[in-house]
Formats: structure tokens, sequence, C-alpha cells
């Protein structure tokens, strides 16, 4: 089945020391997502990428960034996690023709932060 | 993109309806709804979409106010594995694709 992969599905690092989370999709999408979701809230979005292009919201702080080698993979980069960075981190795709395109999400992992 | 407004939680029984409402008073024209749901440990899924016209598929059915100001979303008979948090969501088309989620609607099934 074409799905969103993410791994680790469970994540600890120590107080400032970088860490990459991964996602992966066999969708063949050209736009992928980055959500930051705290316990109890909803998800929040960090950046996406529309093929090659970044697109960063305007309240995402600079320690997250992101990189995206090809259609199939993403990457978020924590450059100095901080306790506060304690989240699931949840990858979507989507397509882009039409005048709708469902999210599909990944299961997300969970960052814990020592 | 306009915000939406939800009850945090509701309760059902299981193998009744559900009205899950949502508030969007600030809709524009362009602006479709649309509503994903999030069962526990588990990513956001999508549920369904509508711009004007009521809509209905094999999950639930989307009403959507005449003035589009509010839209409510029905589960025909709540089963144990609907349990989850229902987000309510308004994207502009022709804008990016990418989704303001809103604090959503706990719902509980009750056995």
């Amino acid at each position: 089945d074409a799905m969103v992969i993410q791994n680790p599905r469970y994540q600890v690092t120590q107080f400032g020391k970088p860490v990459t989370l991964s996602c992966s999709q066999t969708l063949n999408h050209n736009v992928m997502y980055w959500y930051q979701q705290k316990s109890s809230q909803a998800p929040k979005l960090l950046f996406h990428y529309y093929d090659k292009d970044f697109n960063n919201e305007a309240d995402t702080p600079d320690n997250f960034q992101s990189r995206r080698p090809n259609t199939s993979f993403c990457f978020l980069d924590i450059r100095s996690p901080g306790l506060g960075d304690a989240a699931m981190y949840l990858c979507a795709t989507s397509g882009s023709g039409g005048s709708y395109n469902e999210q599909f999400f990944g299961p997300g992992t969970r960052l814990t932060v020592l | 993109d306009a915000k939406t407004t939800q009850p945090n939680s509701m309760e059902s029984n299981e193998e009744e309806p559900v009205h899950l409402p949502c508030n969007h008073s600030t809709i524009s024209g362009t602006d479709y709804i649309h509503w994903y749901r999030q069962l526990p440990s588990q990513g956001p899924e999508y549920v369904i979409h509508g711009l004007t016209s009521n809509v209905n598929n094999r999950m639930a059915s989307l009403a959507i106010a005449e003035d589009r100001k509010s839209s409510t979303l029905i589960l025909h008979r709540a089963t144990l594995r609907d349990a989850a948090v229902y987000y309510c969501i308004l994207r502009s088309q022709g804008t990016g694709n990418q989704f303001y989620f809103g604090t959503g609607t706990s719902l509980t099934v009750i056995p």
C-alpha cells in the first residue's frame, strides 16, 4: 500500500544534542509537510516543501530546519533541542493538481528531550 | 486562513448518530471546509470536505449552512472506532495546500 512512513516512531535525545527525524513516502506526492503536535494540542504546521521549494511558517523557530533530497524523502533537523521541543512530529504529503488535494499523514515520531 | 470554532468535547452512545458542529463565521467565498480526524496515537486522516453543497461519503456526511458560516459533520452510526479528535479546517482555493488546524472536538463513544 502507498503510504507515509516515519522513522523512528520514538526518539529520545538529550538537551542541546542535534536530532534528525525522517519521513518517506511511496505516494509520489510533490508536497511534503512537517507538523509539531504537543500533548493535547492540535498539529501546528512548521514548514512544507512544494517540490524543492521550501516554505517556512513565520513563527517556526530557527532551531528547526528541513531537507528534501528527493521526492520520496524529507528530514526534520532540530539543531539544539530544548525541553519545549518534546512533541509528536507528523509528516504529511499531498498532490498539487486539481481543486482539492487530501493530505496523507504518517504515524508520527514522538520526541523526548532529556 | 479563516478560523474555526468547535466544542472541546462531545459524547455519543454507540450506534447512535453524532452531529459535530463547527462555526466559521469569517469564511470567505473561496474557502473549502475540511474535516480530518485523529485517532489515538495516529496521524490525522481525511474524513470529508465540501464547498457549498452537502456532501456524503462512506465515512460521514457534511451539512453546510446556507450562509456557509457553520457546518456539521454527521456520523450516522457511531462505533467505538470513531472515538477520535475531529478537526474542522478551512482552506482557500488557490492558495498553497497548507492546513491550519483548530482545537478540534474530542469525541467519546460510550458502549
